[in-house]
């Protein structure tokens, strides 16, 4: 299995460009979720999505957007990128249940500098 | 608002038990997890507690007690391969998940 993969693992930006962080889950997980973790940070919700068609805004939504056309797919879309989000990113997967913890699968992360 | 509280760093000695604590201040509560993040690397799963009390895993213990809104994740016999952060995250009553700021062990020979 390959769980949640995150592409592409290192990239830089220059401020003002725009660019897609792919993410897949073949775990058929129904709830996927866009993090970024700044150094000695916790992690902070961006955008979250609980099945294909829905996604709503996490704690710190702007400067992107997401849209989850499938089950497995879940892109995240930075729009005129700037120094603030040089980050690290992480892709997440989960399957909430009765019968489950639901703990969050995560991708390896997505390594963004903007300069 | 919500809060969840751990300590930044912790040194500990291979071989001995460490015990590193989380309380936690949310709307709600709907279970509490232990995740272990290496330097670089993505989080991973250690510990689920919905219910008051200790869940052992191995090496790993994790308690709760919802009435004080505070867990503690036990680990013995330190390996130098437990050096790694360790984040505290609570599910609050929208079923979101709140994380801790992560503590960072640091395990000396």
């Amino acid at each position: 299995n390959a769980g949640v993969t995150q592409t592409p693992k290192f990239h830089i930006l220059k401020i003002g460009q725009s660019m897609t962080l792919q993410c897949t889950q073949d775990m058929n997980h129904n709830y996927m979720y866009w993090y970024r973790q700044d150094p000695g940070m916790g992690l902070k919700l961006i955008y979250y999505s609980v099945g294909a068609g829905i996604t709503d805004k996490g704690e710190v939504p702007n400067g992107y957007n997401v849209s989850r056309s499938t089950t497995e797919d879940f892109p995240l879309r930075l729009e005129l990128a700037a120094p603030s989000q040089t980050s690290v990113y992480f892709c997440a997967s989960s399957y909430p249940g009765d019968a489950n913890t639901g703990e969050l699968f995560f991708g390896e992360g997505s390594r963004l500098t903007v300069l | 608002g919500q809060n969840i509280d751990q300590p930044t760093e912790m040194t500990a000695t291979e071989g001995a038990i460490v015990q590193i604590n989380c309380t936690y201040q949310t709307s709600g509560f709907n279970g509490l997890f232990w995740y272990q993040q290496h330097a670089g690397e993505a989080p991973t799963f250690l510990s689920y507690n919905v219910l008051d009390g200790l869940e052992e895993k191995g090496r790993f213990s994790s308690f709760l007690s919802r009435s004080k809104g505070y867990s503690y994740l036990l680990l013995k016999e330190l390996q130098m391969k437990d050096s790694a952060s360790y984040l505290c995250a609570v599910t609050d009553s929208n079923y979101q998940l709140i994380w801790g700021a992560g503590t960072k062990l640091i395990i000396k020979p």
